[in-house]
């Protein structure tokens, strides 16, 4: 069964700056994806970026950016020019290829805080 | 246009009550979900539906029973309601896993309250 690990309960960093949340993740399949969620106050889960295992290319979108090492299985994500509005929790998620199997699986979440 | 919706948001209830929380998306996506999220914000995968079809089911207790009655449609049934149910549940939909299409859309949750 696949796992992933987010082994920062908590982070902080100061407004404009740049931090970086570490995951790793465990699995024998070489086919499939990886998500960030963030999940603000309001409780809604907002897709944040998500990277697809066969492609080498990290993913970016706008001030978020991944570093995908799949030797290592690790999927860090990396918030730049950081925003008041970026607190949250943030959950990297697994997920297969394989038909049955299309559940997503969670990390136990890091808790960002921006400082103003 | 809300993408997947939930009702309740909120539900508080007393033990052993019976109590559902519907889901719907407007996405056009054949694929729904349940997940469960616990007091310390664990997100984890209760059920699957995939054009009204069960496809996982994580070993969740038969007091909680999902009916799909189309596939715009996911209802989460729970009877005898005990205190560790109390959680936040999740409601997500997704197309068939193909390339590209790979992202499941979240509800806004539901907050269920077992005193």
């Amino acid at each position: 069964a696949q796992t992933v690990t987010q082994s920062q309960p908590e982070m902080s960093v100061q407004e404009a700056e740049t931090v970086t949340l570490s995951c790793t993740y465990d699995t024998s399949e070489s086919d499939y994806y990886l998500f960030w969620y963030k999940q603000p106050p309001s409780r809604q889960m907002i897709l944040v970026i998500r990277q697809e295992a066969y492609k080498q290319q990290n993913a970016t979108e706008n001030r978020f950016s991944v570093n995908f090492q799949k030797a290592a299985k690790s999927f860090s994500l990396k918030i730049s020019d950081s925003q008041l509005g970026d607190a949250a929790m943030y959950f990297c998620a697994y997920r297969s290829f394989q038909g049955g199997s299309e559940k997503l699986v969670f990390g136990k979440g890091t808790k960002l805080t921006v400082n103003p | 246009d809300t993408a997947v919706s939930q009702t309740p948001k909120y539900l508080v209830t007393q033990m052993g009550n019976d109590k559902s929380i519907k889901c719907e998306q407007n996405l056009g996506h054949d694929t729904m979900y349940w997940y469960k999220q616990d007091s310390k914000k664990f997100l984890k995968i209760m059920f699957s539906y995939n054009n009204k079809e069960l496809i996982i089911n994580e070993t969740v207790p038969n007091r909680f029973s999902p009916k799909s009655p189309d596939k715009a449609h996911l209802n989460l049934h729970i009877n005898s309601l005990e205190l560790g149910d109390s959680a936040v549940y999740f409601c997500a939909s997704s197309l068939p896993l193909q390339r590209g299409q790979e992202t499941q859309y979240f509800g806004p949750g539901t907050r269920l309250l077992v005193l």
